[in-house]
């Protein structure tokens, strides 16, 4: 597609519920991003993919969450065990470059608002 | 404390007016990014730099790097409302290819900026 296109804009579930975000990144990306935006808190860093594997997984911020990636492309970042204070709002980002972000910056989607209630 | 400093942390200012809006970094830049965020949207990419003194505009808005002092300003000229939303810097601080373990970027905790008609 021409954006990173994430899926469900909007998703609402119960606590201890788990849930699964979905990221399509621009073809031909190899660098997929996570990140996490709460109120009033910037853009907290998630989990770096590089192709197919995570070299850097530092910000997920417990073991309730995982992320994979396939084919070098889609990317699902899954919470389990869903926590209130989970709620956020989850932003994919792709980028073009191999080695080093220097270049080309990234292109986001427009994430999912994740509620849990 | 956060790795990358933004201020003010919001601003109203009337249309027409000019701002800056500053971002500053705790380690060595290696690239600088300037995003826009409307409520409820990803982040829209505004501008790069990569080298000390670099400058770059784009309509009336201009972004440069103080290398140095390891901070970038980001100035709006005659401001509009269509400028309100929030802006962010990211920054590209332990690359791959300066030797770095991940090409993830840190973002400030952002700038909301309101204008008033």
């Amino acid at each position: 597609g021409a954006g990173v296109s994430q899926s469900p804009s909007n998703k609402v579930t119960e606590k201890g519920k788990d849930v699964e975000l979905r990221c399509d990144p621009i073809s031909g990306h190899t660098a997929l991003y996570w990140y996490r935006q709460s109120l009033g808190q910037g853009l907290e860093f998630l989990i770096y993919f590089q192709g197919n594997s995570a070299p850097d997984k530092s910000g997920l911020p417990s073991d309730r969450f995982s992320a994979e990636r396939t084919g070098g492309s889609v990317s699902t970042l899954t919470i389990q065990r869903t926590q209130q204070e989970d709620s956020a709002v989850y932003l994919c980002a792709s980028s073009l470059v191999r080695h080093g972000a220097a270049n080309y910056g990234y292109t986001f989607g427009s994430g999912t608002r994740l509620t849990v209630v | 404390s956060q790795e990358l400093e933004q201020s003010p942390q919001s601003l109203i200012v009337q249309e027409g007016k000019n701002l800056t809006i500053n971002c500053t970094s705790s380690k060595t830049l290696y690239g600088l990014y300037w995003y826009k965020q409307k409520y409820g949207e990803g982040l829209i990419f505004l501008m790069m730099l990569q080298k000390g003194g670099e400058e770059k505009s784009h309509e009336k808005i201009t972004a440069k790097l103080d290398e140095k002092k390891q901070q970038s300003s980001l100035h709006i000229t005659a401001s509009q409302p269509s400028h309100a939303g929030i802006y962010l810097c990211g920054a590209d601080i332990a690359p791959y290819l300066y030797g770095g373990a991940t090409n993830k970027l840190i973002f400030g905790t952002g700038t909301l900026l309101a204008v008033q008609p």
